[in-house]
């Protein structure tokens, strides 16, 4: 069975560029996860989907972020326009619901020069 | 909100030794703790849980203890091997792991010295 997958990898940009991630979460999980990982810290929650809803977003720098589940399967978060602080690893994961283990993809890698 | 304290940051042990990671949590309302690998590359791992009505689960060379009275739980791994070298997080949450998300420690960098 194939994981979370995410799309891209990596990704450089400038400073006030706009930038776009996608994830394919496991088939049949209802529940979407995306965080952001500061290096060397922990994982921190941006926002969570249950199917199409986003139904947590406390996290979610509104001015610049935002994020779309569509038919509540493939979601999709974006940053407009980017700042130096944004570089980090998004992660994305997936679970059946929201008290089942969580599954996380590969995550990608943003550098905002 | 959930606050998670994890130390040490950075453990090397000769492979065959054990290690154990540590962390407090600050919301007594926490009921879920697992806890993940991440590879170099990677996005992080569920490793082992534990939930709040039990206080240790084992598997194989890896458990957990927690301990809800003090706010602490610990990952113990024996018998290292070189493919236990990685970085580990552990993390809290109070709605079995969904509702609220996970809030994760900052990581321990476990080193396994062959």
């Amino acid at each position: 069975e194939a994981g979370v997958v995410q799309s891209p990898r990596y990704k450089i940009i400038e400073k006030k560029q706009p930038v776009a991630f996608w994830c394919n979460p496991i088939s049949g999980h209802n529940t979407l996860y995306w965080y952001r990982q500061n290096l060397g810290q922990g994982p921190e929650l941006l926002i969570r989907y249950e199917n199409e809803e986003a139904v947590d977003d406390s996290q979610l720098p509104k001015d610049r972020f935002s994020a779309e589940r569509l038919k509540g399967v493939d979601s999709t978060l974006k940053i407009q326009p980017a700042e130096l602080g944004d570089s980090a690893v998004y992660l994305c994961a997936s679970s059946l619901g929201q008290r089942d283990e969580q599954f996380f993809g590969p995550g990608t890698r943003l550098t905002v020069l | 909100g959930e606050n998670v304290e994890q130390h040490p940051s950075t453990l090397s042990v000769q492979e065959g030794v054990s290690a154990v990671i540590k962390c407090t949590y600050s919301d007594s309302a926490s009921n879920y703790f697992p806890w993940y690998k991440q590879e170099l590359g990677k996005g992080p791992q569920l490793i082992i849980d534990i939930r709040s009505n039990v206080g240790e689960k084992k598997d194989q060379r890896i458990a957990v203890t927690l301990n809800k009275t003090a706010k602490h739980f610990s990952l113990h791994i024996t018998e290292t091997q070189p493919e236990d070298s990685a970085v580990y997080f552990c993390a809290a949450s109070s709605s079995g792991g969904g509702a609220d998300g996970l809030t994760f420690g900052k990581g321990t960098h476990l080193i396994i010295q062959p």
